[in-house]
């Protein structure tokens, strides 16, 4: 069974700009979630969507934003760049929400310069 | 608010020594938790969880994890350390208000010398 995968694998953008990432979850996975990676902050949530709804959202400012599409499918967009922004994206899928765990694609590495 | 600590950033151990990663946590109700790795240029890849049941509960590449309920801990453990295993280890828990909301610990760097 194929893993997550996460497109683009690594991202250059100048501060301003908007950004779309994407994930495609493991077939037969209904729920995505978005998480940053940061040196200093650590492993972040972003948010999580199930069923093409947004279920959780985390402690980042509106300029996150995200959608699930009918096949499960992810993107999150960030707009209005800033030179803090830069980080590894993760995706994670699971099966269910629950006790289930999330299996990880390999990110997205984004530089904002 | 449910959080997880890794008291340490980083545990050196030789090959083929038995290795321990150590993780406590705080959570209102029953715990879900469990243990990641990432390897360089990688993302999580998973090891092991703890729902319910057994307090020993072992997971991929043969590592195993202890809950502990009463010193709110859940160390990962493994008999026989190989170089193949330094990476950065990952404790985290399932924030009690979101489903798929994970709280992760800061991590902790393994290095297993030859």
């Amino acid at each position: 069974k194929a893993g997550v995968t996460q497109t683009p694998r690594y991202l250059i953008k100048t501060r301003g700009q908007q950004v779309t990432l994407s994930c495609s979850p493991i077939s037969g996975h209904r729920s995505v979630s978005w998480y940053q990676q940061t040196p200093g902050q650590g492993l972040q949530f972003l948010f999580e969507y199930f069923s093409e709804t947004q279920r959780n959202k985390g402690n980042f400012p509106g300029r996150f934003s995200g959608r699930q599409f009918s096949n499960s499918r992810s993107e999150m967009n960030v707009s209005t760049l800033e030179l803090g922004d830069s980080a590894l994206y993760l995706c994670a899928s699971s099966w269910d929400r629950g006790s289930y765990e999330q299996y990880f694609g390999p990110g997205t590495r984004l530089t904002v310069t | 608010a449910q959080s997880v600590a890794q008291p340490e950033d980083q545990v050196n151990v030789a090959e083929g020594n038995p290795l321990t990663v150590k993780c406590t946590y705080s959570v209102s109700g029953n715990p879900y938790l469990f243990w990641y790795v990432q390897y360089p240029n990688r993302g999580l890849q998973f090891l092991l969880k703890y729902i319910t049941g057994d307090n020993l509960v072992k997971g991929s590449y043969g590592f195993e994890a202890e809950f502990n309920k009463s010193q709110t801990s859940f160390h990962l453990k493994k008999p026989s350390a190989l170089v193949s295993d330094s990476a950065l280890y990952f404790c985290a828990v399932r924030d009690s208000g979101g489903y798929n909301k994970l709280i992760f610990g800061a991590g902790t760097r393994l290095a297993v010398h030859p």
